[in-house]
């Protein structure tokens, strides 16, 4: 049973509009969640987390945001540019210390 | 500045044949993990380890087996390759440390079983 849930598979913007990727989780045990980026042929790399405790975090372009009410999260990334064209992977960290991910979500950036 | 390593980056396998995917990492982490990365199920923690000597389940564990017997290498071995094990496979890495559970990952091992 999947626990963190991305909906929506693909996401198309222009560039330099933003582009806000969303993701739901089941587990309220969750402590961190974290997106990741992965380029074609590439392992997934790491963008950016948040703490539980938080409900938002912001690192230059990217700023995710955490509503525990709800859980949900989701990643706006502001200006979009060619180079975020990739897949998406929301992750969320369980009390085992291991991450869960979501399906992933491919965001294309259109000139 | 290697970070995580994985061979083969290609393989194809007949139906029951066995094969091993080595996994290195150079960083001195003591977690490491496998996950498998199939169309529209992200991806799927298969085996983990928290430092050698000490190997467990994630969540597609059947038809894979692990040993830890070094700090630096997690291989992964399938027993009796099967179709529905063609997937794309990547190894992960983590130093406890870094509290916010972030993973580095290899460029995965791409596998097809015939």
């Amino acid at each position: 049973d999947q626990q963190v849930k991305q909906n929506s598979p693909s996401l198309s913007v222009q560039e330099g509009r933003i582009s806000i990727l969303n993701c739901d989780y089941t587990n309220s045990m969750f402590d961190y969640f974290l997106w990741y980026k992965k380029y074609p042929a590439e392992g997934p790399t790491f963008l950016i987390s948040i703490s539980s405790i938080k409900d938002k975090n912001e690192d230059g372009r990217f700023t995710v945001f955490l509503n525990k009410s709800a859980k949900h999260l989701s990643l706006h990334i502001v200006p979009s540019q060619p180079g975020d064209s990739a897949v998406y992977f929301c992750a969320a960290r369980d009390s085992w210390g291991k991450l869960q991910f979501g399906a992933g979500t491919q965001v294309v950036v259109t000139p | 500045n290697a970070g995580v390593t994985q061979t083969p980056k290609f393989q194809v396998l007949k139906t029951g044949q066995s094969m091993t995917l080595q996994c290195a990492q150079d960083m001195n982490h003591e977690y490491m993990s496998w996950y498998r990365q199939d169309p529209g199920m992200g991806l799927r923690l298969i085996h983990y380890s928290v430092g050698a000597g000490i190997t467990d389940q994630g969540e597609v564990p059947n038809g894979y087996n692990v040993s830890r017997s070094t700090t630096e290498d997690f291989p992964l071995r399938l027993l009796s390759a099967a179709p529905s094990q063609t997937s794309v496979y990547f190894c992960a890495s983590s130093s406890r440390t870094l509290n916010t559970g972030e993973l580095f990952f290899g460029e995965g091992s791409r596998l097809t079983v015939l």
